[in-house]
């Protein structure tokens, strides 16, 4: 099955920096990679997603980066503020069933602070 | 609009208890899905269901059971709960299989002691 690997596990970052968290995945029939964010006492939120198809994809100060040949996905979030802190999932999505459902295989997380 | 909701927010059971975690959504979505969330881990899916009436394993089913008679309820039963079961549940619900985004619960926090 799908394996998605995240990394790092924490980051800290200045105000005003910017943050890259990277994800590999295994199985080369993924064909969608969301991004959530996950705060305190909450359900993952979706901030950003990409298809297969689609090599790089901004949402004003987030993007994320596809290497389809490498297995491997990026967020970056650029002039971070303390409200960015919060945990980082990123997922693998493969069609099952034969195609009648889709499952997401998620990354073990990445908790960002953003420090003043 | 209410989305996903979940209860009860938080529970503690002792070992060999049951419970039903419930989940309900307003937004008529065919799929349903029920994760468990441990301390530093990602999300583990547990059980799925493409519609009314059907539902299927996911990568961790041991200890659990789920059914789906409407579209809007995909309640999680634990028979006899561990330790192992300690964990955040979440509920989400996806439009349909060419709609990617899921739409999470709030998340229910159990403890088996």
């Amino acid at each position: 099955g799908e394996n998605v690997e995240q990394h790092p596990s924490t980051l800290s970052v200045q105000e005003g920096d910017s943050a890259v968290i990277k994800c590999t995945y295994s199985d080369s029939a993924s064909n969608y990679f969301p991004w959530y964010k996950q705060e305190l006492g909450k359900g993952p939120q979706l901030i950003i997603d990409i298809r297969s198809n689609v090599g790089e994809k901004k949402d004003q100060r987030i993007a994320v980066t596809l290497n389809k040949t490498a297995k491997h996905f990026s967020l970056h979030i650029t002039e971070t503020q303390p409200e960015d802190s919060a945990v980082y999932f990123c997922a693998a999505r493969v069609n099952i069933n034969t195609g009648t459902a889709s499952k997401l295989t998620f990354g073990t997380g990445t908790r960002l602070q953003v420090t003043l | 609009n209410a989305g996903v909701t979940q209860t009860p927010k938080f529970r503690i059971l002792k070992i060999g208890q049951s419970m039903t975690l419930q989940c309900t959504q307003d937004m008529n979505h065919n799929y349903m899905y029920w994760y468990r969330q441990d301390p530093g881990m990602g999300l583990k899916l547990i059980y799925y269901s493409v519609g009314a009436g059907i539902t299927d394993k996911g990568e961790v089913p041991n200890g659990y059971n789920v059914s789906r008679s409407t579209t809007e309820d995909f309640p999680l039963r634990l028979e006899l709960a561990a330790p192992s079961q300690t964990s955040v549940y979440f509920c989400a619900s996806v439009p349909g299989v060419a709609k990617n985004i899921q739409y999470f619960g709030a998340g229910t926090r159990l403890s088996v002691l």
